[in-house]
């Protein structure tokens, strides 16, 4: 199976900060990359598919990048509502995996 | 509206059977694919299982292969987890996902608890 690692594990902003939060995977997946937003209690949200692409009804403050094996997520300008646990998930192996999770919480 | 309703969860002994259901709406069910993916209380997530649009195609984590059965009825727009030999550690929230076209996981239900414990 293909493993994915995210960095860091936590971290603490403040409003109005830039966060930047990497996931690996083991092989390359080539774009075949997500990111989810998990806020406690609910159902996760997707913000970007296919590593860079923005869900629809998701702020532009969120974006995506890379391929192959490094990919990262990153929230300018974070908000109050931005706080949350986020996940990158790979769709390239038909056994999909997902990020242990990065928690970003206020500083 | 897309909305997706698990129901099936709640509390069986270790070695016990539970069925989830997913209920489906407000897309066409039967062109997509489908995963079930879980949580334990304060954990990460974690890929339980997907099936593809007609049900000719599965595939399982290694942790609940041979166990658990994914399956889906596109006439009654529902899919299903068939879970035996349940485990301690198959305790979590279990979710009924939508795959879309570019493999992301774009709509998910509220969950479902499954809770195994003497």
């Amino acid at each position: 199976d293909i493993q994915m690692t995210q960095s860091p594990s936590s971290l603490s902003a403040s409003v109005g900060d830039k966060v930047t939060i990497t996931c690996r995977a083991s092989q390359s997946i080539m774009h075949y990359l997500s990111w989810y937003q998990q806020k406690a209690g609910e159902a996760p949200k997707l913000l970007i598919y296919a590593a860079s692409s923005l869900q629809s009804g998701v702020p532009s403050r969120f974006s995506g990048s890379g391929s192959g094996t490094d990919f990262t997520l990153t929230i300018s300008n974070l908000q109050p509502e931005d706080f949350a646990t986020y996940y990158c998930q790979q769709s390239y192996s038909t056994r999909l995996t997902f990020g242990p999770g990065t928690k970003v919480d206020i500083k | 509206e897309v909305q997706l309703v698990e129901s099936g969860g709640g509390s069986v002994q270790p070695g016990g059977s539970l069925r989830l259901s997913c209920a489906a709406s407000g897309f066409t069910f039967s062109t997509y694919w489908m995963q079930w993916v879980r949580q334990a209380p304060g954990k990460g997530l974690v890929w339980v299982s997907r099936i593809n649009s007609d049900a000719s195609d599965t595939s399982y984590a290694d942790s609940v292969e041979g166990r658990f059965t994914i399956s889906r009825d596109n006439a009654k727009n529902t899919l299903y987890l068939q879970m035996n030999s349940l485990r301690a550690e198959d305790t979590a929230v279990y979710f009924c996902v939508r795959i879309a076209v570019s493999g992301s996981a774009d709509y998910w239900g509220q969950g479902t608890l499954v809770t195994v414990s003497s």
